[in-house]
């Protein structure tokens, strides 16, 4: 049973560009969240979706940021006119259901120029 | 205030000792604890997973949570060089659309 799959794992993008990172639940999972990583802190909670829905967006920065999760197809986070702030390493989890577990991906680390 | 706090560290241990990790919180309304291990530039990867007060043991880790003191532990015997990590305590409130609210993370050496 593969594991949560993240691409791409690393991706350099200039100031104002769009970042895109992409995120593939466990087999089973219908649950997905994201978290982001500064260098040195913890893993701070962003969007928590199901399939075609948006649970909770409580850690989602108001503007540039977005995320899908269609009913076909990876979870995307999308991250318009990026700029140096935004650098961290971006995690997915996913799980079967929102009382159990959370399985992690591997990270797209993302570094902003 | 942060609603969970961890020590980063660093901390370094002989091969064979037995390792303490602890973290606090304040939300009482936290159902769920967890424990993390990190290695560098790896996704957390979950070792402990616990809904009630007491003990829960497996193979060298045990957690430990204290609802009542708001305090939960792991612990690591007979430690190994492979355990140096950063250990993230986690925890999330029994809802429907729960998310997990981490420590900082301790960074863990085991010295051979």
């Amino acid at each position: 049973n593969a594991g949560v799959m993240q691409n791409p794992r690393h991706l350099v993008r200039r100031r104002g560009q769009e970042a895109r990172l992409r995120c593939s639940p466990m087999k089973g999972h219908s649950h997905v969240y994201w978290y982001r990583q500064l260098p040195e802190e913890g893993l701070k909670f962003m969007v928590y979706l199901q399939k075609e829905n948006i649970i909770d967006e409580s850690g989602m920065p108001k503007e540039r940021f977005s995320a899908e999760f269609p009913k076909e197809g990876p979870s995307i986070l999308r991250i318009q006119q990026v700029v140096r702030g935004d650098s961290a390493a971006y995690f997915c989890a996913s799980s079967p259901g929102d009382e159990y577990e959370q399985y992690f991906g591997p990270g797209t680390r993302l570094t902003v120029t | 205030q942060k609603e969970v706090e961890q020590d980063p560290g660093p901390l370094s241990v002989p091969e064979g000792a037995i390792v303490s990790l602890n973290c606090t919180y304040s939300n009482s309304a936290f159902q769920y604890f967890m424990w993390y291990r990190q290695y560098s530039r790896k996704g957390p990867e979950l070792l402990m997973y616990t809904y009630s007060s007491g003990n829960k043991e497996d193979g060298r880790f045990t957690a430990q949570v204290d609802k009542s003191s708001k305090y939960i532990s792991l612990f690591i015997r007979d430690s190994q060089p492979s355990d140096s990590a950063t250990y993230l305590c986690a925890m999330k409130e029994y809802s429907s659309a729960s998310k997990i609210i981490f420590g900082s993370g301790t960074r863990l050496s085991i010295r051979p």
